[in-house]
């Protein structure tokens, strides 16, 4: 069963375009994160939820926003896309101080 | 703000030998995990190796283990017989244990090569 899951996987675009990934765990978990990995393979922090309740925004613009419609989800949908948003975005999961475990990513590319 | 440095941006190693991987990290906090994480080809990433910064005792997992010097403020990561699966993209990462950020902070990662 997978544990951290996303749809897509892959997502080709084009600029300007609205364009959103889910994402689900199936871990029981209270918290969920989105990170960015840039073509340099840098990953970092976007959004955490715990509980539904937004812990942490890393100053991302405005135009990333999440959902979580409930403990189990966590979407994250972007407007007006732009190119440097080409990215591999992962979602992932866990108990407040236990092990992130993390989704496949989604590899979202702007033309 | 917490950072965290890996100075090896590629690594080598023979199959069957044994490799050492660098990070150090910046924190002013006393309470706090270290991770190591690996990222194949697949993309998935793959917790290694974990420790707790209370415990003095350095984290084993098989054939993975670290070297926490907690003062230094060093947290390497030692592969025991590589193999070839090992072959990946290696991340060490911070995460604070107080308060509700329970982000990980990366490191920019070591591209690690293991030559049959």
């Amino acid at each position: 069963d997978t544990a951290v899951s996303q749809t897509p996987k892959y997502l080709v675009t084009q600029m300007g375009n609205d364009k959103s990934i889910k994402c689900e765990q199936n871990l029981g978990h209270d918290t969920m994160y989105w990170y960015k990995q840039d073509s340099k393979k840098f990953l970092k922090i976007m959004f955490s939820y715990n509980n539904k309740e937004l812990i942490i925004n890393e100053t991302v613009p405005n135009r990333f926003s999440p959902k979580s419609p409930d403990k189990a989800h966590l979407n994250l949908h972007i407007n007006s896309l732009e190119l440097g948003d080409s990215a591999v975005y992962f979602c992932a999961s866990s108990q407040v101080l236990g092990e992130q475990f993390f989704g496949p990513g989604t590899r979202l590319t702007v033309l | 703000a917490q950072t965290v440095t890996q100075s090896q941006p590629e690594m080598s190693v023979q199959e069957a030998e044994t490799v050492t991987l660098s990070c150090t990290y910046d924190t002013s906090e006393s309470d706090y995990y270290l991770f190591w994480y690996k990222q194949p080809p697949s993309r998935q990433m793959i917790l290694v190796i974990r420790q707790e910064a209370y415990k003095q005792q350095n984290a084993t997992e098989n054939r993975f283990s670290v070297n926490f010097q907690k003062a230094a403020k060093s947290f390497s990561l030692k592969i025991s017989d590589s193999q070839l699966g090992d072959a990946a993209m290696y991340f060490c990462a911070y995460r604070s244990a107080r308060g509700s950020n329970y982000k990980l902070t990366f490191g920019k990662g070591t591209l690690l090569t293991v030559n049959p």
